[in-house]
């Protein structure tokens, strides 16, 4: 199972772009790099999903380096809604059964006013 | 679309009883998933069922852990007997395949005192 690291913390103003990055230095192959955000007294939601590049949507954007090892949640002008946090995984979406979604401890990100 | 629905929303139970957590998956979606989430960390995966068949659950602790889903759609995640350790938040998750996002209820908190 590939392992993820991510910071512990991370504190931000209003109105700036946060960028979070995530290890993940034994990725196989078959492993995609799916991040969640996670609000009090709530479940995870889905942000962004991606394999390599970059992948954009409506909330953010995922940055993945040729190697693969590691990956960049980025969110442009943050808000105090986008206090939460934010879980890096990596699995195997391919083979049926070796998903095995791991998460990790997350990044805490707290907005400041 | 309605989402992932779980009940109850709390439960407090003393050590050695027995208690049972229901999820209703969104309509449609093959996988299912029980996570434990103890404050502080991130979720854990107990089991992943595709349809009502067992796809994982190599975390579960059998001894006292059970779950199943019948017909495909409901399922039921069953402590006994309970453990201090097993405080934490019971997340139900569910997927339409292999590989898609994950939707997440909003979970079961979990005292045992």
């Amino acid at each position: 199972l590939a392992k993820t690291t991510q910071p512990i913390s991370m504190d931000s103003y209003e109105g700036q772009e946060v960028n979070i990055t995530c290890s993940h230095n034994n990725i196989a192959t078959n492993d995609y790099i799916t991040w969640y955000q996670q609000f009090p007294s709530q479940g995870p939601r889905f942000i962004i999903q991606g394999y390599k590049t970059k992948v954009t949507n409506e909330v953010a954007s995922l940055f993945i380096p040729a190697d693969r090892k590691s990956s960049t949640l980025s969110l442009p002008r943050v808000s105090l809604s986008d206090t939460a946090v934010y879980y890096c995984l990596v699995g195997d979406m391919l083979s049926f059964g070796n998903e095995k979604l791991t998460f990790g401890t997350g990044t805490r990100l707290t907005i400041i006013p | 679309e309605a989402g992932v629905a779980q009940s109850p929303r709390y439960k407090i139970i003393e050590k050695r009883q027995s208690v049972a957590f229901w999820c209703n998956p969104i309509s449609g979606h093959a996988t299912l998933y029980w996570y434990q989430q103890i404050l502080g960390q991130g979720p854990k995966l107990l089991i992943q069922f595709q349809n009502n068949g067992v796809v994982d659950d190599s975390q579960l602790p059998k001894d006292r852990f059970s779950a199943e889903r019948l017909k495909g759609v409901d399922s039921t995640l069953k402590i006994q007997p309970a453990k201090l350790e097993d405080s934490a938040v019971y997340l139900c998750a569910s997927s339409p395949r292999q590989g898609s996002a994950l939707h997440f209820g909003n979970g079961t908190r979990l005292t045992v005192t």
